[in-house]
């Protein structure tokens, strides 16, 4: 079966820090790839996702992820964190190629930023 | 962009009562909705995936005639917990994916608390 693992739960970090979230998934055919993010009392918003081709993405707000097919892995990273980034994360994976699979999400990692 | 539209965002309902949970795509057409429920730092579990004009398909564990799935139209998919117990009580979001096409829009989701 298919399983998504993010090995932080919960992140601390100054503004201006850089970030890099862990993603791990497991599952041997193609894949999408994805992270959300939850602001508090917010919905889950797509930070930025891979289907194909280059495998370094760019996503909003200065976020980008890479995927490491050898690795099985889809790490978040940031070069520097604002308060604003205060939030969850959540990596999630789809294994139908574009069609109408369903996501299987890992659980989080809660992201906190001092001022 | 997609804008998925979920109500209500906050339910309290006694138990052996059901509750019915709506899930709209605003701007698009929705083959196929998901939906998921969250548990207190937890990941997202799917529940379900619902289809159109057809029967939804159920996770492993999750009880078809507890949560009944409706998705009567493109835009329009329904969450129904019948006789509800406190053990219900949960964060419950639907996701749709707008017909051929590749992302998954989430909406805002529903606190239900069974007392």
């Amino acid at each position: 079966a298919q399983s998504v693992s993010q090995h932080n739960h919960h992140v601390i970090l100054s503004e201006a820090a850089s970030l890099e979230l862990g993603c791990n998934y497991s599952y041997g055919g193609t894949v999408n790839l994805f992270w959300y993010v939850q602001y508090p009392g917010q919905h889950l918003q797509l930070l930025l996702k891979y289907f194909s081709g280059d495998p370094l993405v760019k996503g909003i707000k200065g976020f980008e992820a890479e995927f490491i097919k050898s690795k099985f892995s889809f790490n978040l990273r940031k070069p520097s964190v604002q308060w604003s980034d205060t939030a969850e994360y959540f990596c999630a994976v789809s294994s139908y190629g574009g069609s109408q699979g369903n996501l299987i999400f890992g659980k989080g990692t809660k992201l906190s930023v001092k001022p | 962009g997609a804008v998925v539209s979920q109500h209500p965002s906050r339910v309290i309902c006694k138990s052996g009562t059901s509750v019915k949970i709506e899930c709209r795509s605003l701007d698009f057409q929705a083959t196929t909705m998901f939906w998921y429920r969250q548990f207190p730092k937890q990941s997202l579990m799917l529940m379900a995936t619902s289809n159109e004009g057809s029967k939804a398909t159920y996770e492993q564990g999750v009880e078809k005639d507890k949560f009944l799935i409706n998705h009567a139209s493109l835009t329009l998919s329904t969450l129904t917990v019948t006789s509800a117990h406190p053990e219900d009580s949960s964060f419950y979001i639907c996701s749709a994916r707008e017909t051929g096409g590749s992302g998954y829009t989430f909406g805002s989701g529903t606190r239900l608390t069974v007392v």
